[in-house]
């Protein structure tokens, strides 16, 4: 168990651009979440899955967010035509799933930067 | 609708003294509480957590935490500051979302630790 992983750990684009975040959960969670965080602030929910399906999606900035966890193991995060107000820390968190509330293990982050 | 407000941006202690780090939230239910820590270049980690119960929580890293329901806070405490609690903590409230917590984040309180 190397707890969760997120690749690339940086990225850097120019305006317009797609970009594509992956993460990796610890083996056997069922449940993924991803946040994210911009300087001087706390993380804020985007979505989270539980095995392949996507229970809360609402919270998701806009229409150029998506998100897919299609075998119910890793996950991506996408965003389409990016902005430079999409520069921030993306991070993403797994649980086991168990019965009641469960911790959630959060990854290093993905840090974007938006040129 | 749910909010953390932790209202210090920083706070500077030295190595050995006491620390209390306050939240406050507005919730309109029983809340569920949580502190989390995050270290540079590291995930968030869960330092103790609130559901019910005894109202004065013990965390790892030898943090404790209790709810005051009567002023809508659940500040952090540490006997003994260690140098190595220099980090960035997160108060954190959530509703039950199909059995798993969205929790809403503070904005942080960044700890300094002086020698």
């Amino acid at each position: 168990d190397t707890g969760v992983s997120q690749d690339p750990r940086h990225k850097i684009t120019k305006r317009g651009q797609n970009v594509t975040f992956r993460c990796d959960p610890i083996s056997e969670h069922n449940r993924l979440y991803w946040y994210r965080q911009t300087l001087g602030q706390g993380p804020e929910f985007l979505t989270y899955f539980q095995n392949e399906a996507q229970l809360e999606k609402s919270r998701l900035l806009s229409d150029r967010f998506s998100a897919e966890r299609p075998k119910g193991s890793f996950s991506t995060l996408e965003i389409q035509r990016t902005e430079q107000g999409d520069s921030a820390m993306y991070l993403c968190a797994s649980s086991a799933g168990l019965a009641g509330v469960d911790e959630q293990f959060f990854g290093p982050g993905t840090r974007l930067t938006v040129l | 609708a749910q909010s953390v407000t932790q209202p210090d941006i920083h706070i500077t202690v030295s190595e050995g003294a006491s620390l209390e780090l306050r939240c406050n939230y507005s919730y309109g239910a029983t809340p569920y509480l949580f502190w989390y820590v995050q270290s540079p270049g590291q995930g968030l980690q869960l330092l103790l957590k609130y559901f019910s119960g005894d109202t004065l929580v013990q965390g790892i890293k030898g943090f404790e935490a209790e709810f005051k329901r009567s002023q809508s806070s659940f500040n952090l405490r540490k006997p003994s500051v260690h140098w190595s609690d220099a980090a960035e903590y997160f108060c954190a409230v959530g509703p039950i979302s199909g059995g798993s917590y969205i929790p809403t984040f503070g904005r942080g309180t960044s700890l300094i630790v002086h020698p």
